[in-house]
């Protein structure tokens, strides 16, 4: 059983241009959360999709948005990207009506 | 506001003896609360979790206490190992959708 999958693993973009990130769930997992983690700081929640739509977000500007699909697979997308930017993001799954989550290797985003 | 604290950056401990992380946290209304550990290179990955109502959860080596008075949860590791060096994240859940993590705390058992 694979678990929470992400793509690519490393990414460098220039300021201004566009990235996306993908993440495939855990078997079984119906929820996504995306979170942003700088150097020598916790993750810092993005948002969650369940059902296809944003359910929560977290204190992020709209250049950040996601989606979801039907198979719960979700994309993070930064637009006008910032050095500031430069993170590792995080997806995490869970299954509905679960506190746990499960979290993916993570994608290294350097913007320069 | 840094509403989860992690106030230990770091930590070493001797192989074999009891490994004590620290997590503080300032807002009443969190309900349920997790420890996560992260290798380099790897995604964070589930340890133990405590809900609001208990004080004391135990799973193998791994103990987590919360003293909602004190708005204080640790995590004891007995007996710790090496492969348990690590970086180690708090985090709380106010209500069903997101974690606030702490800035975690790297622990390093010494064989």
């Amino acid at each position: 059983d694979a678990g929470v999958t992400q793509s690519p693993t490393h990414l460098i973009k220039t300021r201004g241009q566009q990235v996306t990130l993908r993440c495939s769930p855990k078997s079984g997992h119906d929820t996504v959360s995306w979170y942003q983690q700088a150097l020598g700081q916790g993750p810092q929640f993005i948002f969650q999709y369940y059902e296809e739509e944003e359910r929560q977000r977290g204190n992020f500007p709209d250049r950040f948005s996601g989606h979801q699909f039907p198979n719960y697979s979700s994309e993070l997308n930064v637009n006008a990207l910032l050095l500031g930017d430069s993170a590792l993001y995080l997806c995490a799954s869970r299954a509905g009506g679960m506190n746990e989550q499960y979290f993916g290797p993570g994608t290294r985003l350097t913007v320069t | 506001d840094q509403q989860v604290k992690q106030n230990s950056p770091s930590l070493s401990v001797q192989e074999g003896r009891i490994s004590i992380l620290n997590c503080d946290y300032t807002n009443s209304m969190f309900d349920y609360f997790l420890w996560y550990k992260k290798y380099p290179a790897e995604g964070p990955t589930f340890l133990i979790s405590i809900s609001s109502i208990k004080d004391k959860n135990e799973d193998g080596r791994f103990t987590v206490f919360l003293n909602k008075s004190a708005k204080h949860l640790s995590l004891h590791i007995v007996p710790s190992q090496p492969g348990d060096s690590a970086v180690y994240f708090c985090a709380a859940m106010p209500g069903t959708y997101k974690y606030i993590f702490g800035t975690g705390t790297r622990l390093k058992v010494l064989a």
